[in-house]
């Protein structure tokens, strides 16, 4: 079945700071991939997403490629503040629009000022 | 985008209880998806429910326990049957479209 692998938390950086947030997966066939994220007090929002191989999500400053050779969805930001303090999740669906998401275990992300 | 609202948010019930959460999408979607996220794990689904058809779960959850209905296009509930201490999770209603999934803020429930 499908599974997503991420870095645990939590991460602590300093604003400013680059950030990396690794992500894998284990997907038959060519999922599509997500980037979570939940403020603190918050829903779970959508922050970004490929649907192919190369593709490149970005959005707030933050980017994912879709990497078919290693498998990997790695979250970067070049330049975090201390409004990213959240957890992120990385997940991946089989198929856009008609499946379940399997989501990674969340990585707790905190930003000091 | 649809707005997705849940209700109740939390709740504390007694063991052996049921609770029935309500999820409300303000426009027609075809699927729903409803997730469990216990104390300190990631989210897991539960099952995926369709207008008119049973709903379908996933490996280790079974309607007994969480029954689902979804009587038209925009609402969904989920109950928890029987509840014990180790149902107590947030429970996240959810609907996908071609651009990715939206999610309902969730219900805290705690079991004593």
């Amino acid at each position: 079945g499908n599974s997503v692998t991420q870095m645990e938390g939590p991460v602590t950086l300093s604003e400013e700071a680059f950030l990396t947030i690794n992500c894998t997966y284990t997907a038959t066939g060519y999922p599509s991939l997500f980037w979570y994220v939940q403020y603190p007090g918050e829903g779970l929002q959508l922050l970004l997403k490929a649907t192919k191989a190369d593709d490149k999500g970005s959005n707030k400053g933050f980017e994912a490629t879709y990497r078919k050779e290693t498998t990997s969805f790695h979250l970067e930001k070049g330049s975090v503040q201390v409004s990213d303090s959240a957890v992120y999740f990385c997940a991946l669906s089989d198929q856009i629009g008609a499946d379940g998401l399997t989501f990674g275990k969340g990585t707790h992300l905190i930003i000091q000022p | 985008s649809a707005v997705i609202s849940q209700k109740p948010s939390r709740d504390i019930c007694q063991r052996g209880t049921s609770l029935t959460i309500q999820c409300q999408v303000d426009s027609q979607v075809t699927m729903m998806f409803w997730y469990r996220q216990q104390p300190g794990q990631s989210l897991t689904l539960i099952a995926t429910a369709n207008q008119g058809s049973e709903a379908t779960y996933e490996s280790g959850f079974v309607i007994d326990k969480f029954p689902i209905s979804r009587p038209n296009l925009t609402f969904s509930t989920l109950t928890v049957s029987n509840m014990s201490p180790e149902d107590s999770s947030i429970y996240l209603c959810s609907f996908s479209t071609g651009t990715g999934a939206f999610f309902g803020q969730g219900t805290r429930l705690t079991v004593v």
